[in-house]
């Protein structure tokens, strides 16, 4: 059965420390999607990135980077130098390309508090 | 500014009642989705609207139900309120393999 798993529900940093948050998948399609979204008190939802199941590179936007790993079905968020703008809600979630209505299904979120 | 709107952003009901939230896209993708998000969770999808048709549903019972217009705004309802409908709505535009979400609307049943 396809499930997000974050087992990380709240996470604790001083500003500037580098912080990485888990996200285990389950699925059995082949072709899938990764996502990551960012929910501040507000709200809203944020897009940070999507990854699909065959591209398995690592990516780096400024201070935030993604580790993808089909081996261990994990897709980790790292921020580095981290700042208190950065405290929020963050959600990893899975889409398959077996369903066509690409619905999302959403980890349970970790919420990391950036202190200053 | 996502580009999509929902509306109300806050609204309070009482059990029993029924209630209809709003989306709106200024990017008029076809495709429209709707999430219920309960405090302290992630978001649950509850169905989606492709062409004005229902294009999937999740483990939501009848009456929540939807429409979608030729213009592509949406209407999410759900008659009989339970103290658990309590939660974030949020909707979702889909196009070029993003989401784009909307601020939500923040239900109360009481």
């Amino acid at each position: 059965a396809q499930k997000v798993t974050q087992a990380q529900t709240e996470i604790s940093v001083v500003e500037k420390e580098d912080v990485t948050l888990d996200c285990v998948y389950e699925t059995r399609d082949t072709t899938y999607y990764l996502f990551w979204y960012k929910q501040p008190p507000s709200g809203e939802l944020v897009f940070l990135i999507r990854r699909n199941s065959f591209d398995e590179q690592n990516e780096i936007s400024g201070r935030y980077s993604w580790n993808f790993q089909k081996s261990t079905s994990s897709f980790n968020f790292t921020i580095t130098a981290s700042q208190v703008v950065d405290s929020a809600v963050y959600f990893c979630a899975l889409s398959e390309a077996r369903r066509s209505n690409y619905q999302l299904i959403w980890g349970a979120g970790t919420k990391l508090i950036i202190k200053p | 500014e996502t580009g999509v709107t929902q509306s109300p952003t806050h609204l309070i009901k009482t059990r029993g009642q029924q209630v209809t939230l709003r989306c709106s896209s200024q990017s008029g993708h076809n495709t429209v989705s709707w999430y219920q998000q309960a405090l302290g969770q992630g978001p649950q999808f509850i169905f989606q609207y492709y062409r004005e048709e229902e294009n999937g549903r999740g483990n939501f019972p009848p009456r929540f139900s939807g429409l979608q217009f030729p213009n592509y705004s949406s209407e999410l309802n759900v008659n009989a309120l339970e103290l658990d409908d309590s939660a974030l709505y949020l909707c979702a535009t889909q196009g070029g393999g993003g989401y784009t979400f909307g601020s939500g609307t923040r239900l109360t049943v009481v």
